[in-house]
């Protein structure tokens, strides 16, 4: 079936480190995909997102690109802050029913000074 | 920026009250969502509503029950709490349509404990 799977965590890194958090997708057809970020004691925040095989999104340093053959998106930073340490999860909206949205499990980041 | 709202943020209630937690958005989105996330984070989807007087329940089976009267609005209810309800509630937003990138909106949250 449909679903999204990402890497455990937590990941602890140290302040300006790179960043990788893997996310892999099982769907028919394209579905759109998205990062969320969820700091403590908040709601979810839409960080990024993609709609179509090999677009690339984008906000405050992270990047993900859609790789339709690898079905995967990988999130990315360059230079990790402290301010990042969050929760990110990854998700899908289906193309055949878009009212239909899949989350991972999340991974929890944290950066040390 | 997205506007939809929860309240109360946190609530600590007995076993057995009745309690409802509110959600409320100011988008016009029809769809809206109920998650709650347990302490390792994952989201279960528990109701979901298409519109005015349309409700379904989600994957993760839950005694609440919600209710859809107005599109802005969509309250969660427990007839009587119990501490296996303790946990984080997510209301989330979504416009309804054929294209595929509409994002879902989150809430703050409502972090819930029954004693």
């Amino acid at each position: 079936g449909d679903s999204v799977t990402q890497m455990e965590g937590p990941v602890t890194l140290s302040e300006e480190a790179f960043l990788t958090i893997n996310c892999t997708y099982t769907a028919t057809g394209y579905p759109s995909l998205f990062w969320y970020v969820q700091y403590p004691g908040e709601g979810l925040q839409l960080l990024l997102k993609a709609t179509k095989a090999d677009d690339k999104g984008s906000n405050k340093g992270f990047e993900a690109t859609y790789r339709k053959e690898t079905t995967s998106f990988h999130l990315e930073k360059g230079s990790v802050q402290v301010s990042d340490s969050a929760v990110y999860f990854c998700a899908l909206r289906l193309e055949y029913n878009f009212n239909k949205f899949y989350f991972g499990s999340g991974t929890k980041l944290n950066v040390k000074p | 920026e997205a506007d939809i709202y929860q309240t109360p943020r946190y609530l600590v209630i007995g076993t057995g009250k009745k309690i409802t937690l509110e959600c409320s958005q100011t988008m016009g989105h029809d769809k809206m969502y109920w998650y709650q996330q347990d302490p390792g984070m994952e989201l279960h989807l528990i109701h979901y509503s298409y519109g005015v007087n349309s409700t379904e329940k989600g994957d993760l089976s839950s005694e609440s029950t919600v209710s859809r009267i107005r599109t802005e609005h969509f309250p969660l209810t427990l007839e009587s709490a119990r501490p296996s309800h303790t946990s984080q509630y997510l209301c989330a937003s979504s416009e309804y349509g054929g294209k595929s990138s509409y994002e879902q909106y989150f809430g703050p949250g409502t972090r819930l404990t029954v004693t």
